[in-house]
């Protein structure tokens, strides 16, 4: 069965850092691999979706990278603002009995400090 | 307005009533889920449908009911609620195929059972 964890849990930085913030999953069966930003009242929103032949994606400010091999996927912020904090989440779409069942991390809550 | 829109977006409740969550969606797609958020626990799935015709049971179906009364409605009930139950309700819907899929969120139900 897959499991999908985020480390850390929580990250406080001063505005203007470069950070990362770190996903693993245990089957590398996968379709793809997908990171999204939940803010308080407002639901999830798709940031950066990497499909299982890809390495990485870009979007503006975030990049984010994937290595099935070794079952990780890292999503990089640049130049942080406050108005990025936020929770992270990464999720897992499975090759095995998924019917678009995607397998979500618990999320590492980002704040960021004028 | 919000393509994937839920209500209410607030419930409390008593042990052993039943409500019902609803969720419409203006995006046209075929595919629509419903996921519960617990603190430490993640998303975990509820039910999903592919169309109007298909209902299946997710991770965590017991105790909950859902109907799909059209492609934009799905909602999700709650036959007897129990304080167990509390927790922020997600609807979803989903687009593409396979390393291209993915989903995209309501605003979420808050969710209190007392």
């Amino acid at each position: 069965k897959q499991e999908v964890t985020q480390i850390p849990a929580a990250l406080s930085v001063p505005e203007g850092e470069n950070l990362v913030l770190n996903c693993s999953f245990t089957d590398s069966a996968i379709y793809n691999l997908q990171w999204f930003r939940q803010d308080p009242g407002k639901g999830l929103t798709s940031l950066l979706l990497i499909q299982s032949s890809q390495r990485e994606q870009t979007s503006g400010r975030l990049n984010a990278s994937l290595d099935k091999s070794s079952g990780r996927s890292t999503l990089y912020i640049a130049a942080s603002q406050p108005g990025d904090s936020a929770t992270y989440l990464c999720a897992a779409l499975p090759l095995r009995g998924s019917q678009g069942n995607l397998i979500f991390g618990k999320g590492t809550k980002l704040s960021v400090k004028p | 307005d919000a393509d994937v829109t839920q209500t209410p977006r607030n419930r409390i409740t008593k042990t052993g009533k039943r409500i019902m969550l609803e969720c419409s969606q203006t995006k046209g797609h075929d595919r629509m889920y419903w996921y519960r958020q617990d603190p430490g626990l993640g998303l975990r799935l509820i039910y999903y449908s592919f169309d109007v015709k298909d209902i299946n049971k997710g991770e965590i179906s017991d105790g909950y009911s859902v109907s799909r009364q059209a492609q934009a409605k799905f909602s999700l009930s709650l036959e007897s609620a129990i304080p167990n139950q509390t927790a922020l309700y997600f609807c979803a819907t989903g687009v593409g195929w396979e390393d291209q899929e993915t989903q995209y969120f309501g605003p979420g139900t808050r969710l209190l059972v007392l």
